[in-house]
C-alpha cells in the first residue's frame, strides 16, 4: 500500500503529557498537511510543508502544537501538556505541490485518534 | 466561521434513488471544490472535484453540479446503493498565495441507504 501512513492509530495518554504521532506521506508528494477532526465535523486545518519548510500555521496551534518535516519526506506533530479538549482524530495528507492537475487532490491517512483522560 | 456550509446534516435514502447534498460558500476567491467520502475508522477520500469554469462535472454515479453566480455546489449520486452510506463532505480551496492547496471543509453529510 503506498497511500498515507499514520502511526500509532490510537492513542490514549492522560492530561498533561506530552504525545507525538507521525505521518509518512506518499513518496513523490511534497506537499503535507496536518488537519484535526471532532466528532461531527469536517477536517479544520493545522498546518502544511512544502518540502521541509512549514509555510503556514493555523491559529488552532497553539504553543503547545509543534509539527515537523526535517527532510522533506516523513513528519511528526507533537502535543505537549496535553489538555482533554485535545481528544480529536489528527489526519495528515499529501498532495503534489508542483502539477496543476495534483493541486487540491489531498489524499489522506487513516488518522491517529487521541483520547485525552 | 464555516467557510463552507454544508446541508443536509443526515440524510437517508432508499436503493436506487438519488442523494442530493448541497453546499454554499462566500470566498470568491476559492477555485476549486472537491468532493470526499468518508467510511468510520478511516481517512476521507476523494471522490470527484470541480472548477468553477464549468458548471457540471460527472463520473459514473456521482456529479457536480456548480452554480458560480449563486456560489453554490451540489453533489448527486444517482442509483445510490448502500455501500454509499458513508460521510460526505464538500471543501473548497483558495487560488493565491501561500495558502494554495489548503481545504475548507464543510460540516459533513452522514447519508444512509436503506436496501
Amino acid at each position: 500500500d503506498t497511500g498515507v501512513s499514520q502511526d500509532p492509530r490510537h492513542k490514549i495518554t492522560k492530561r498533561g503529557q506530552n504525545v507525538t504521532f507521525r505521518c509518512d506521506p506518499i513518496s513523490e508528494h511534497n506537499r503535507l498537511y496536518w488537519y484535526r477532526q471532532t466528532l461531527g465535523q469536517g477536517p479544520e486545518f493545522l498546518t502544511y510543508f512544502q518540502n521541509e519548510a512549514q509555510l503556514e500555521k493555523s491559529r488552532l496551534l497553539s504553543d503547545r502544537f509543534s509539527a515537523e518535516r526535517p527532510k522533506g519526506s516523513f513528519s511528526t506533530l507533537e502535543i505537549q501538556r496535553t489538555e482533554q479538549g485535545d481528544s480529536a482524530m489528527y489526519l495528515c495528507a499529501s498532495s503534489l505541490g508542483n502539477r496543476d492537475r495534483g493541486l487540491g487532490a489531498l489524499h489522506f491517512g487513516n488518522g491517529t485518534r487521541l483520547t485525552v483522560t | 466561521q464555516q467557510q463552507v456550509k454544508q446541508s443536509p446534516q443526515s440524510l437517508i435514502v432508499q436503493k436506487g434513488g438519488i442523494s442530493i447534498i448541497n453546499c454554499a460558500y462566500e470566498n470568491t476567491a476559492f477555485d476549486y471544490f472537491p468532493w470526499y467520502q468518508q467510511f468510520p475508522g478511516k481517512g476521507p477520500a476523494l471522490l470527484i472535484a470541480i472548477r468553477p469554469d464549468v458548471s457540471e462535472k460527472k463520473e459514473g454515479r456521482f456529479t457536480i453540479s456548480f452554480n458560480k453566480s449563486a456560489k453554490q455546489f451540489s453533489l448527486h449520486i444517482m442509483d445510490s446503493q448502500p455501500g454509499d452510506s458513508a460521510t460526505y463532505f464538500c471543501a473548497a480551496r483558495r487560488r493565491e498565495g501561500s495558502t494554495l492547496g489548503r481545504l475548507y471543509f464543510g460540516r459533513g453529510t452522514q447519508l444512509t441507504v436503506w436496501p
